[in-house]
């Protein structure tokens, strides 16, 4: 059983770059969620998704785009890459969205955009 | 405004000792959560709860949610404990279902 994986661990970037992360999971989760990890703060939600076809905004949504397709993947697109979006990136799932079931963390990105 | 407050930020402990780390919230909540991340950055689930105890191994975490507060506590504890431990509680506020999380606690464990 795989869990949530996340491609690719490490990313460097240049201003005005488009890349996608990408994240899949196996365990046939409905809620999926993509955070942001700075020094400092807390994890804040960048999207999230409680099904295929269905995605919302959390937090910080903006610069980024999201997918659902499938159950088991939910890329994040990061459109025209700033400085300001160097951090760690998660992708998380979890059976329901209720927030009544554990969180399932994906290993992290890492993205530097010079 | 910070949802979620965790106390201490940084804890360093001798082994075999015994380690509380405290979380207070402000919103209304449907559980709480808490994470260990390691060195190298994976982040694993360890608790959810939405009253009372758990305990599992040497880690107890507890909730009051009148007063709105959890505390994790490490018995016994190890190196091998070192990580940072981070509260997360899941809202149902008006604004809908998000999970908020705290800055996160570091505890260097020291042989």
């Amino acid at each position: 059983n795989a869990g949530v994986t996340q491609t690719p661990k490490f990313q460097v970037l240049k201003t005005g770059q488009s890349m996608t992360l990408q994240c899949a999971q196996d365990m046939n989760h409905e809620y999926m969620s993509w955070y942001r990890q700075d020094p400092g703060m807390g994890l804040r939600l960048i999207h999230y998704s409680v099904g295929a076809g269905i995605t919302d905004q959390g937090e910080v949504p903006n610069g980024y785009n999201v997918s659902r397709s499938t159950t088991e993947d939910f890329p994040l697109r990061l459109l025209s890459a700033a400085p300001s979006q160097t951090s760690v990136y998660f992708c998380a799932s979890s059976y329901n969205g209720h927030g009544n079931q554990p969180q399932h963390f994906g290993d992290g990105t890492r993205l530097s955009i010079l | 405004k910070n949802e979620v407050e965790q106390s201490p930020q940084n804890l360093t402990a001798q082994e075999g000792e015994f380690i509380t780390i405290n979380c207070s919230y402000s919103v209304g909540i449907s559980a709480l959560h808490w994470l260990q991340q390691h060195p190298g950055g994976g982040i694993v689930s360890l608790f959810m709860l939405s009253s009372g105890k758990k305990k599992h191994g040497r880690l107890i975490a507890t909730i009051n949610i009148q007063e709105k507060h959890s505390s994790l506590h490490i018995t016994a504890s190890h190196p091998r404990d070192s990580a940072v431990y981070i509260c997360a509680v899941n809202s149902n506020s008006n604004t809908g279902n998000q999970f908020y999380f705290g800055t996160g606690t570091s505890l260097t464990v020291i042989p």
